[in-house]
Formats: structure tokens, sequence, C-alpha cells
């Protein structure tokens, strides 16, 4: 299975940039990359996924490295609300039912300061 | 909006009880997941449905079955609790072919 490597803790001053890594060097050429963030008390929740060329929504944007062994997830100004666990996933091999098998590892915490 | 809902916020039970999970979901999603979460070892995936009354093991099924006699509804079944079993369990659900999985808000079970 491929894994993710995410640095346990970040910070960040509100209103500021912040850029979240991953590292995912044994990605294989189908696997998409997903985050999903978690607030405290709450289920995840769908941030952004990509394949191979970046991507932005509402919410975030997602750089994908041109060989795409790690990618950063950017969220442009941060707010207290954004303090959360985020979660590097890849969308790994299939069961053999068909279904897409996701891998969370443990995230990062991002800690925003007022 | 997706809604996923799961039955209890907050559970206790006693060693040896079974338990049972709910989990419903208004989307009329194909897939449901079963995953528990606890400190330092992320989400692990217990169970998956790809479809009524079918279901595939995931990482960690032991100690664990499951029931989807509907599709919007999704159990999770603690044949005789343990206190190794205390966790948080979430559910959650996706449609089929897309990446986007929507949780539901947990349900944090205290085994005694």
């Amino acid at each position: 299975d491929a894994k993710t490597t995410q640095p346990n803790s970040m910070e960040s001053n509100e209103e500021e940039p912040v850029h979240l890594p991953c590292n995912h060097s044994t990605i294989s050429g189908t696997d998409y990359i997903h985050w999903y963030r978690q607030l405290p008390s709450q289920g995840p929740e769908y941030v952004i996924h990509g394949l191979t060329s970046n991507v932005n929504n509402r919410m975030a944007s997602l750089a994908i490295a041109e060989d795409r062994k790690s990618s950063t997830l950017i969220l442009h100004r941060a707010t207290l609300r954004d303090a959360a666990v985020y979660y590097c996933i890849l969308r790994d091999a299939r069961y053999t039912s068909g279904t897409y098998k996701y891998i969370f590892g443990t995230g990062t915490r991002l800690k925003v300061l007022a | 909006d997706v809604k996923v809902t799961q039955s209890s916020r907050y559970l206790v039970k006693r060693t040896g009880e079974k338990v049972f999970l709910e989990c419903v979901q208004d989307m009329d999603h194909e897939n449901m997941f079963w995953y528990r979460q606890d400190p330092g070892l992320g989400l692990r995936l217990i169970y998956f449905s790809y479809d009524v009354k079918m279901k595939e093991k995931g990482d960690i099924p032991e100690g664990y079955s499951v029931s989807r006699e509907k599709k919007e509804r999704f159990s999770l079944i603690l044949e005789s609790a343990s206190t190794n079993q205390t966790s948080m369990y979430l559910c959650a659900s996706r449609p089929l072919g897309t990446g986007e999985q929507y949780f539901g808000p947990g349900t944090r079970l205290t085994v005694t």
C-alpha cells in the first residue's frame, strides 16, 4: 500500500497563508491525492483532490509536484476556524469488490494563532 | 447537503455486551464505511459495504461484524464488546466512482 508522510503539527498566524506538505514517494500512476480535514469533535470533511495538475476550489489549493512524489495543500488565508487535523490520503489499490481503498495516516495538526 | 447520521454521539457499554452502532445516509450512496479512530493510529477501516447485503473486510475486522439490509443504513455490530474496542467510531458514505467521502459526526464508545 502506498503511504503518505506528513509533519505531526504546524502553526500559522491568522490571515497568513499556510502550506501543508505531504510526501508520497511510492505513489503509483493512477493514485489520486486527497486531502481531508477534521475539526475538533467532528468527522473528517473533504477538502480537495487531484491527480497530476494543480487544483483550486473555494476551500484551498492543491499543488502537486511534477514527479507526484509530494504535494502541498495551500490555505490562502488561515482563519481560526481552519484549526484542524489535515489528512493527506492516497486513493489506493482496490479491494476485490472494486471499491477504492483510502489509507488515513495520523495527519498534521494545524494550530492557528490569533 | 449530504447528511450522514450516527445513532449516538456517546455510548457506554459493559464488557461482553452486544453493541449496535447505526449509520444512515440520505444521498443514495452505494458505498458505506466504518472506521475507528484512536490517538496516534489515525483512522483505520473496519468494514465497508459496496451495495445492499454486500460487504468486505477492511484492515481491522476482528471482533466486528456489519449489516446492510437497506441502501441507506449500515450497522456495525460488536458481538461481545471488549475494553480494547473503546474508541471513536466513524461512519462514511461515498457515491460510486467519486473520491469524496462524507463522514458522520462519530460515536465515542466506552467499554468498561
